[in-house]
């Protein structure tokens, strides 16, 4: 049984340039979160996605949006692209109402 | 506000036990995560604690919480050098019918040989 997949696992942009992260959920998980953990830091929570809407949002502008697909897997779009952007992007699967949260090997995203 | 915070290092010589602790401030926390992360890798659960317990132990790692004081510790009983890694606390916060995991900024665990 797969657990969550992230693809691609690295990424180089340019400034200003938009980008599109993938994730897969671990089977029989419909929940998706995404964390944005920049060098040295913990976790940030961007959003999170049940039932293809956005359900809840952390302190991250409108550049950062999502998707959810009918079977469950999740896209996570940033625009306009900033050097501050550079991070590992997380996505993280849960069943939706235990708290087993399964985290993805993360992409690491360079800005440059 | 809801904010975890943890120390920022800690070194152990092999075959020591560990103590990373953490401190808490969302009171309705429902449950209390421990994570670690390898270099370059993603995050691993390694025990989780609800709220409502004191303790739980799982082979070399043992759980303690203080809900009074809001304190959670993560003991690891003969630390060995591949248990080096950063380890993250986390607690489950709910937001309307929603939950969310707020971070700490990880222990950095060095085991010495």
């Amino acid at each position: 049984d797969a657990g969550v997949t992230q693809s691609p696992t690295h990424l180089i942009k340019t400034r200003g340039q938009q980008v599109t992260l993938r994730c897969s959920p671990k089977s029989g998980h419909d929940t998706v979160s995404w964390y944005q953990q920049a060098l040295g830091q913990g976790p940030q929570f961007i959003f999170q996605y049940y039932e293809e809407e956005e359900r809840q949002r952390g302190n991250f502008p409108d550049r950062f949006s999502g998707h959810q697909f009918p079977n469950y897997s999740s896209e996570l779009n940033v625009n306009a692209l900033l050097l501050g952007d550079s991070a590992l992007y997380l996505c993280a699967s849960s069943p939706r109402d235990t708290y087993g949260y399964t985290f993805g090997s993360g992409t690491r995203l360079t800005v440059v | 506000g809801e904010d975890v915070e943890q120390s920022l290092f800690l070194s152990v010589r092999e075959g020591d036990s560990s103590v990373i602790n953490c401190t808490y401030t969302d009171s309705s926390s429902t449950y209390l995560y421990w994570y670690k992360q390898e270099p370059g890798a993603g995050l691993q659960l390694l025990t989780y604690i609800f709220s409502n317990m004191d303790m739980k132990q799982d082979q070399r790692l043992t759980v303690l919480l203080n809900k009074k004081d809001k304190h959670l510790s993560l003991r690891i009983a003969d630390t060995q050098t591949g248990d080096s890694a950063i380890y993250f606390c986390a607690e489950s916060t709910y937001a309307g019918n929603n939950r969310k995991l707020i971070w700490g900024l990880g222990t950095s665990l060095a085991v010495n040989p």
